[in-house]
């Protein structure tokens, strides 16, 4: 599959603990995004990287949030001290040069309980 | 900041019957993309739409920009199981003129087929 995977597809934690999420994009794309999604609504930017640096972030990032994408390849996502606030669908894209075509994960599905 | 507009929320059609549904911005369109999202999945790419009068066609889907850019409408001909879903679009934020950063979405539109 050359599609972009992400891990894990479900997360059940309990508030305060940390949590980390990994999105492997499509070989060949240098963007690389996060979005979050809730119930009922369409997904939310996050941050998104060209390459390994990040570009843009979010007001929605709060310091408790973190990405990286150390090689330019996959990425990781890092919530501390979760929030049951935090509970929803986290989404990563992947694109190709100056296209905007992007290309979704399956997502991961962050519960706090 | 720009927002994004769907409707109608949710659709009931019956199975063959032609939809439409659409999406009205509050600023002019840079871009503008439509995906498909099965309930608890990812999104799937659909179509991009960047010209003003635009229209694209994939199989029984067809997607519009008009000429102001300010709203698009994908219609959706003798629809089938295989349609139903959310269907969301998404833009280019205004500031990027078309640049490839973070896409505002709007909320969906929830499609149901009924056989």
């Amino acid at each position: 599959d050359t599609g972009v995977s992400q891990d894990p597809r479900h997360k059940i934690t309990k508030r305060g603990q940390n949590v980390t999420f990994r999105c492997d994009p499509i070989s060949e794309h240098n963007r690389l995004y996060w979005y979050r999604q809730t119930l009922g609504q369409g997904p939310e930017f996050l941050t998104y990287f060209q390459n390994e640096a990040q570009l843009e972030k979010s007001r929605l990032l709060s310091d408790r949030f973190s990405a990286e994408r150390p090689k330019g390849s996959f990425s990781t996502l890092e919530i501390q001290r979760t929030e049951q606030g935090d509970s929803a669908m986290y989404l990563c894209a992947s694109s190709l040069g100056d296209y905007n075509e992007q290309f979704f994960g399956p997502g991961t599905r962050l519960t706090v309980l | 900041s720009q927002e994004l507009e769907q409707s109608p929320q949710s659709l009931i059609v019956q199975e063959g019957k032609n939809l439409t549904i659409n999406c009205t911005s509050s600023k002019t369109l840079y871009g503008l993309y439509w995906y498909k999202q099965k309930y608890g999945e990812g999104l799937i790419f659909l179509m991009m739409l960047q010209k003003g009068g635009e229209e694209k066609s994939h199989e029984k889907i067809t997607a519009k920009l008009d000429e102001k850019k300010q709203q698009s409408s994908l219609h959706i001909t003798a629809s089938q199981p295989s349609h139903a879903g959310i269907y969301l679009c998404g833009a280019d934020k205004e500031y990027s003129g078309g640049g490839a950063d973070g896409l505002t979405f709007g909320k969906g539109t929830h499609l149901i087929i009924q056989p």
